[in-house]
């Protein structure tokens, strides 16, 4: 298995642009998770879904976040407009509802100058 | 989900135990302890949960005391690329449930 894939590895954008982020869970897992980190804040959960369907979205930042999951396979993290504050980590896990175990991706490195 | 407190820090030489500890002392009854550890510039990576006997795995053993308030995770011969923030959490077992992050602790493991 290819694990948890995450594009692009990194991004360098402009403020005010908008920015997508993509992940590709493990093939069967059915939650998915959001996560930032940065030097201030950690790691911090934005948004998860279950069964494509957001459960939490309370780590979202403002409305300039949204995240979409439109099938069991794929989900992305949108920023817009994107502001230097958003720049971090940004990592996508996933996991088996029954399973104990978030399996995380590489992450994808923002920079918004 | 009940909050963890680390050490900030360690430091521990290659081929000696490494020995983590992790207060919890609000953990309920039907929380797990996990630990995850983040290599620099890679995501995190899942070593261990116990519930409360303790828990040996290929990567690591996990210690939880009696009264479940505090528990210990041992590397048993530490090697270099064991270098990495440990994070303990503490948190309802399943997967569909979020995972929240303290600041963890940065072992350094060194010659």
């Amino acid at each position: 298995d290819a694990g948890v894939i995450q594009s692009p590895r990194h991004e360098v954008t402009e403020m005010g642009q908008e920015v997508t982020l993509r992940c590709k869970p493990i093939s069967g897992h059915n939650s998915l998770f959001w996560y930032r980190q940065t030097m201030m804040r950690g790691l911090e959960l934005l948004i998860y879904f279950n069964n494509n369907v957001p459960i939490d979205d309370s780590g979202m930042p403002e409305d300039r976040f949204s995240a979409k999951m439109p099938n069991a396979s794929f989900s992305t993290l949108k920023i817009q407009p994107s502001e230097p504050r958003d720049s971090a980590v940004y990592f996508c896990a996933s996991s088996s509802l029954q399973g104990n175990i978030q399996y995380f991706g590489a992450g994808t490195r923002l920079s918004v100058l | 989900d009940a909050k963890t407190t680390q050490p900030t820090s360690m430091d521990c030489a290659e081929g000696r135990a490494a020995n983590l500890p992790c207060n919890h002392s609000t953990i309920s009854g039907n929380e797990y302890v996990y630990w995850y550890r983040q290599i620099h510039s890679q995501g995190p990576q899942y070593i261990i949960h116990g519930l409360k006997n303790n828990e040996t795995n290929e990567m690591a053993s996990l210690i939880i005391t009696e009264d479940r308030k505090s528990s210990t995770l041992i590397l048993p011969h530490a090697t270099l690329r064991d270098t990495a923030v440990y994070y303990c959490i503490v948190r309802v077992a399943g997967g569909g449930n979020k995972l929240t992050f303290g600041t963890g602790t940065q072992l350094k493991v060194e010659l």
